[in-house]
Formats: structure tokens, C-alpha cells, sequence
């Protein structure tokens, strides 16, 4: 069964930065978009980032543009998100999930494997 | 950005009753809008693509239509593992939003 483990979560102080991890050995990682979404707490969910599957195409959510680093290693299935100059409002639960391919089109933005999460809280 | 709505807020219901949920754009999105279902603690998990396509392994219950700007999600007969929240999210336009959630809980 295809599952997504994310990692790297926890407290941080503002200003501070974590990197967070995600792996999935079970489908070949190389030939999807992924992306990062985070759901801060009771409230609904944001779009974050996206990674093409070369790593060639990167885009980010305005909230987080200059902040953020998304990349991945495709020989070790692993994406990553690298966040810097955390603030108050990043506090959330953050998923990795994959943007599925429907036939040769893999740039679709929807998402159809998701993680279980991981939770950045970030306060002094 | 495009801003979807989501109505109702909550929908309470019973096991058994049809459930029709509601997600509008503020513009035209084509037929790009997917549902997703996310209970207590969990992933959200997606039901439906471009509009009308159920995903793998997703229950024949769930159906999704519209297109443009008004979008409907419908439960033929809830069952009681279908008590969640339920996102609408667009690719339609850059960059990829979300509804806010329609809560279907137990009547």
C-alpha cells in the first residue's frame, strides 16, 4: 500500500527554521509532481509548494515565497521542505502529497496520496 | 486567487439520507475542481477529480457535477463512515485554493 511519511516537525521559536522530510518507497517517486500543503489548526488547507519530478520546476504559495525551499532526492524517494524566518502563522499540520499523472500529463494539481502529517508549531 | 465557497457550513443529517454539498468560484474554473473527505486526525483523502471523476476505490455513493463556477458534491445514502468534512479544492487557476469545508455530521 502506497504511503507517505512525513518527518521533521516540532517547536520552533519564531525566526527560527526546521526541514521537514517525506518518503514513500512504493511507487517510483521520479515520475510525480509533489507537493506540500498544511492545514493550520481547525482552519482549512493551503496550498504551499510543488516540485516537478526532475526537480527542474518549483513554485510557491505568495505566504511563503523567500521563506520556503522545496527540493527532493529521487534516488532516495525523499522530498523535503527547508523553512526558514518561521513565523506565528506557519503553525501547522503540514502534508506532503502527490500530484497524480492522468495518462502521459503529469503537471496536474490535485492530489491523490497524502501523508499523515507532520505539526510545526512555531511560538516562543 | 481564486476563492471558493463552500455551503452549508454543516449539514446534519442521518445514516441513510442523501447528502448535497455545495462549492462555488469566484470565476470560472472549467470543470478543474476536485473533493476531498478528511476526518478527525487523519489525511484528507480524495473522492472526486475534474469535477465528475470518482478517484480509485472511491465509493459509486459519492458523485460530483457542474462546471464553471457552481460545483455540487452528492452522498446518495450516507453511510456512517461518511461523516466528515469535506473540502472543495480548484487547479483551474494559479494558484491551486481550497474551500473552507462543509461538516456533514450526525442528525
Amino acid at each position: 500500500q502506497v504511503q507517505l511519511v512525513e518527518s521533521g516537525g516540532g517547536l520552533v521559536k519564531p525566526g527560527g527554521s526546521l526541514r521537514l522530510s517525506c518518503t514513500d518507497s512504493r511507487f517510483t517517486f521520479s515520475d510525480y509532481y509533489m507537493s506540500w500543503i498544511r492545514q493550520a489548526p481547525g482552519k482549512g488547507l493551503e496550498w504551499v509548494s510543488y516540485i516537478s519530478g526532475n526537480g527542474r520546476t518549483i513554485d510557491y504559495a505568495d505566504s511563503v515565497k523567500g521563506r520556503f525551499t522545496i527540493s527532493r532526492d529521487n534516488a532516495k524517494n525523499s522530498l523535503y521542505l527547508q523553512m526558514n524566518s518561521l513565523r506565528a502563522e506557519d503553525t501547522a499540520v503540514y502534508y506532503c502529497a502527490r500530484n497524480p499523472c492522468i495518462g502521459d500529463e503529469c503537471y496536474n494539481f490535485f492530489f491523490d496520496l497524502w501523508g499523515r502529517g507532520t505539526l510545526v508549531t512555531v511560538s516562543s | 486567487e481564486i476563492v471558493l465557497t463552500q455551503s452549508p457550513a454543516t449539514l446534519s443529517l442521518s445514516p441513510g439520507e442523501r447528502a448535497t454539498l455545495s462549492c462555488r468560484a469566484s470565476q470560472s474554473v472549467n470543470n478543474y475542481l476536485a473533493w476531498y473527505q478528511q476526518k478527525p486526525g487523519q489525511a484528507p483523502r480524495l473522492l472526486i477529480y475534474d469535477a465528475s471523476n470518482r478517484a480509485t476505490g472511491i465509493p459509486a455513493r459519492f458523485s460530483g457535477g457542474g462546471s464553471g463556477t457552481d460545483f455540487t458534491l452528492t452522498i446518495s445514502g450516507l453511510d456512517p463512515e461518511d461523516f466528515a468534512v469535506y473540502y472543495c479544492q480548484q487547479r483551474g487557476n494559479w494558484p491551486p485554493t481550497f474551500g473552507p469545508g462543509t461538516k456533514v455530521d450526525i442528525k
